[in-house]
């Protein structure tokens, strides 16, 4: 079993419409919690990030996280082509390594 | 500040061949991580540094690889020697101080032929 794990997609939403992206992971001593988003042929860029129960809104975006579940979720509000890209979920221990999930590919359909 | 900078780009090489990447983290940084990106195993820890000296290189494949980071301002990935399943991306990345952040470079792009 992969420690952090994604749906490799790909996911074609609407424009307009709410993608929601899924990570599941499997040592429950990850603390910290981390969405990165990477462009085709670029590198990985920070989204969001969340440690504690519940959900956090920035903008489009908010991260929800359940740590009974072991669930970890992303979901971008009012979609735009530009979000077009893979998403990468990480969990990290402690002030440690943060490992990555595969990622899953979203795709915004005008 | 830059951002992190790597080197070379892209690198093409032949089967046994030797090849160096290189790292320079942005200023304030106190760890230092490599990791190898592929389509079919995303994005691998390979090594990570704290304040230059290394921590978890569990990630390393082999004995082929090695990393080094002889002082704050640069480090190396080097594997000796190469094998097409080497091929991939690789990308160092920093985190600052205070920050729990990784700012990621632009990544090596290696092809072993």
């Amino acid at each position: 079993q992969k420690e952090v794990e994604q749906n490799s997609g790909p996911l074609s939403v609407p424009e307009g419409a709410i993608a929601s992206l899924n990570c599941t992971y499997s040592d429950r001593g990850s603390q910290s919690f981390f969405w990165y988003r990477q462009y085709s042929g670029k590198s990985p860029e920070l989204i969001m990030f969340i440690y504690s129960n519940g959900d956090k809104e920035d903008g489009r975006f908010t991260a929800q996280l359940n740590k009974a579940s072991q669930y970890v979720s992303l979901l971008i509000r009012d979609s735009q082509p530009s979000d077009s890209a893979t998403y990468l979920c990480a969990a990290q221990i402690g002030n440690e390594k943060l490992t990555f999930g595969t990622g899953t590919r979203l795709t915004i359909i005008p | 500040d830059a951002g992190v900078i790597q080197s070379p780009r892209h690198e093409v090489t032949e089967m046994g061949q030797e090849v160096t990447l290189r790292c320079k983290p942005i200023s304030g940084h106190n760890s230092l991580f490599w990791y190898r990106q592929t389509m079919m195993r995303g994005l691998e820890l390979l090594i990570y540094f704290n304040n230059n000296v290394p921590i978890d290189d569990s990630g390393m494949p082999e004995d082929r690889f090695s990393a080094k980071m002889p002082n704050a301002s640069f480090s190396t990935l080097k594997i000796q020697p190469s094998e097409p399943r080497d091929s991939a991306v690789y990308f160092c990345a920093c985190r600052v101080v205070g920050a729990n952040v990784l700012t990621f470079g632009a990544g090596s792009r290696l092809t072993v032929l």
